[in-house]
């Protein structure tokens, strides 16, 4: 059973067309987190959502920007993609409060090329 | 900021051998968690073990063990019996207690089991 679930497995964008990137989670979690890894290399936080509330790290590039409509959903937009955005984008939840708040479930990734 | 090291870009296992795979990390905090995360190829990231630190005894999970020596800052994964399909990116990762939701990673040791 599918718990984060990232749509598309593989998006192709041209350099400077936005590109979104969605999430989904079945968990009914708090947290949803968007990370960036690039080619073997460690997943880097972008930014997280803690219900509503928004937490940007503070050297991710304007050039990204996250939506939460509702606990389910969580987007990642970039706005003007550059060859160096190409990457992996993991989408992970978390409770919020609770025992288990620290165990991070992932999504299996969106893999992200830039022509 | 705290810091993960990963000083193991690479390792390789003979099949029902044992391997440790090597972690320490930087941090001024005294409360935090430790875990250790695989990411099978192509796969999502999933949670092996992870290491509370304000417990002394060293976590276990099946074939997974943990070392946990605070006061070197060191956090050793052992996986016994190695099996193919522990094949993976190994993932050491810290999260503090107190302050916010953000997993800190290393930057991973690729596990190769030969059969």
């Amino acid at each position: 059973d599918a718990m984060v679930i990232q749509n598309p497995r593989y998006q192709v964008t041209q350099f400077g067309k936005p590109v979104t990137l969605s999430c989904s989670q079945t968990l009914n979690h708090n947290v949803m987190y968007w990370y960036q890894q690039k080619s073997s290399q460690a997943p880097k936080l972008l930014f997280h959502y803690y219900d509503k509330d928004f937490n940007n790290e503070a050297d991710t590039p304007d050039n990204f920007q996250s939506r939460r409509p509702n606990t389910s959903f969580c987007f990642l937009d970039i706005r003007s993609p550059g060859l160096g955005d190409a990457a992996m984008y993991l989408c992970a939840t978390s409770r919020g409060s609770g025992v288990e708040i620290y165990e991070q479930y992932f999504g299996p990734g969106t893999r992200l090329t830039v022509t | 900021a705290q810091t993960v090291t990963q000083s193991q870009p690479e390792m390789s296992v003979q099949e029902a051998e044992t391997v440790t795979l090597s972690c320490t990390y930087d941090t001024s905090e005294s409360d935090y968690y430790l875990f250790w995360y695989k990411q099978p190829p192509s796969r999502q990231m999933i949670l092996v073990i992870r290491q509370e630190a304000y417990k002394q005894q060293n976590a276990t999970e099946n074939r997974f063990s943990v070392n946990f020596q605070k006061a070197a800052k060191s956090f050793s994964l052992k996986i016994s019996d190695s099996q193919l399909g522990d094949a993976a990116m190994y993932f050491c990762a810290y999260r503090s207690a107190e302050y916010g939701n953000k997993l800190v990673f290393g930057a991973g040791t690729i596990l190769r089991v030969k059969s």
